[in-house]
């Protein structure tokens, strides 16, 4: 069965950068996307980007070009995603999920990692 | 960016109702659809991908239909364990989730 482990929650400073990571088991990791998917406290799902690792270049959403950057690392089946020059708005739950393609559709998911940006 | 609009927003309804959620799209995605149940605290749940196919260990009481910019999820007898929300998701070009409906109980 696939699995999709993330690493923990994260405390930052406005400013500064977080990553995180997405390691796969279970299935066969390069020729699969994986892409991030965030959710703030009480609101909907926002696609951000995503990557095949046997391809290796990432795809991202318009409005997280330059701030994001996705990638992947063949030899321990694991994903990161990391987000620069955080802000309060950054605040929210952050999944990895597998699809065929980057844009989905998402069948497995990993449980989420709560970043929060707080001064 | 296609933008995808759920209604409604939040639906009450009774175990045993039959519910259909609408999703539109700003544009044609032809048949690039998808549905996601979540729950609170928990990671969505695939249920419907490509407008119409049951994703694998869905039950069947849940399906969609629609096709261009017109979607629905239909959950033909609503059983306790599907009290959550519900997303639709265009994967025609990128990706956009609509805003989500929560079924909750009457």
């Amino acid at each position: 069965q696939v699995q999709l482990v993330q690493s923990g929650a994260e405390v930052k400073k406005p400013g500064s950068s977080v990553r995180v990571s997405c390691k796969a088991s279970g299935g066969t990791f390069s020729s699969y996307a994986i892409s991030w998917v965030r959710q703030a406290p009480g609101q909907g799902l926002e696609w951000m980007g995503g990557i095949i690792p046997i391809f290796g270049t990432p795809n991202y959403a318009q409005k997280f070009q330059g701030r994001v950057t996705i990638t992947a690392d063949k030899s321990t089946s694991t994903a990161y995603m990391e987000v620069s020059s955080l802000r309060s708005e950054d605040t929210a739950v952050y999944y990895c999920a597998r699809g065929k393609i980057t844009q989905g559709p998402f069948d497995f998911w990993g449980q989420g990692a709560l970043v929060t940006v707080s001064s | 960016d296609i933008q995808m609009t759920q209604s409604p927003s939040t639906l009450s309804a009774s175990v045993g109702d039959r519910v259909t959620i609408t999703c539109r799209a700003s544009q044609s995605i032809n048949s690039w659809l998808a549905w996601y149940q979540q729950k609170p605290g928990k990671a969505p749940n695939l249920l419907i991908y490509k407008a119409s196919s049951l994703e694998s260990g869905v039950p069947s009481r849940f399906s969609g239909s629609g096709s261009g910019t017109e979607f629905t999820l239909t959950i033909s007898s609503l059983q306790p364990d599907d009290f959550a929300t519900y997303y639709c998701q265009q994967y025609n070009s990128y990706c956009n989730f609509g805003q989500g409906t929560k079924v909750q109980i009457k």
